[in-house]
């Protein structure tokens, strides 16, 4: 059974540059999470999907994030525009359904914004 | 407003040894408690589930309890291997929803 995938892996951009995210979680998957990790935190859930509905937004910075769930399927993460402190780890994850609790990570996307 | 805090930040210890992780938490109202590992530039990997009904899980080396009137688990490895280093995250879920507050993580040296 393949894994969720993220991409790219790596990005390097500049303050006040747009930068988005992919993700591809496991086949079968309904709940999709998005998570920051700053080095040396714990990650921190930014937003939650049920199939392509929103369940949990609470601590996305809406002004300059935003996410989507195409078809249930996959999903985007954008920053618009990014900060110094935007720098850290996205970490996609995904889950059977509701009930089934274990979540399943991708590698992550590392963003460094200079 | 849900915490999670983990101590210590970093350990180091020689093999064989067996060590306790702990972590603790301020709302005693949780669904479960999960324990993670990650790896550098990897994603996290689960290594056990306690639901709130449940007092400890076992998974071959690994122990986990869960006291949830005090507010505490802790994670119990025996005999570490240099192939146990990596930092341990544990993750509170508060609801069905899946969604996880983490601790901070500690970070595992076991020295050959």
């Amino acid at each position: 059974e393949a894994g969720v995938a993220q991409s790219p892996r790596y990005k390097i951009i500049e303050k006040r540059q747009s930068v988005a995210f992919w993700c591809n979680p496991i086949s079968g998957h309904a709940t999709l999470y998005w998570y920051q990790q700053i080095l040396g935190q714990g990650p921190k859930l930014l937003i939650q999907f049920q199939n392509n509905g929103v369940v949990d937004d609470s601590q996305l910075p809406k002004d300059r994030f935003s996410a989507e769930r195409l078809k249930g399927v996959d999903s985007t993460l954008k920053i618009q525009p990014a900060k110094l402190e935007d720098s850290a780890v996205y970490l996609c994850a995904s889950r059977l359904g509701q009930g089934i609790d274990t979540q399943y990570f991708g590698p992550g996307t590392r963003l460094t914004v200079l | 407003k849900q915490e999670v805090t983990q101590i210590p930040a970093a350990l180091s210890v020689p093999e064989g040894e067996n060590l306790v992780l702990n972590c603790s938490f301020t709302d005693s109202a949780i669904y479960n408690l999960q324990w993670f590992r990650q790896d550098p530039g990897k994603g996290l990997t689960s290594l056990l589930l306690i639901q709130s009904s449940q007092r400890e899980q076992t998974s071959g080396r690994l122990n986990a309890s869960l006291d949830k009137s005090s507010g505490r688990s802790t994670l119990y490895i025996a005999a570490s291997q240099p192939g146990d280093s990596a930092t341990y995250l544990c993750a509170v879920g508060s609801s069905n929803t899946g969604k996880l507050i983490f601790g901070q993580g500690t970070t595992l040296q076991v020295k050959p």
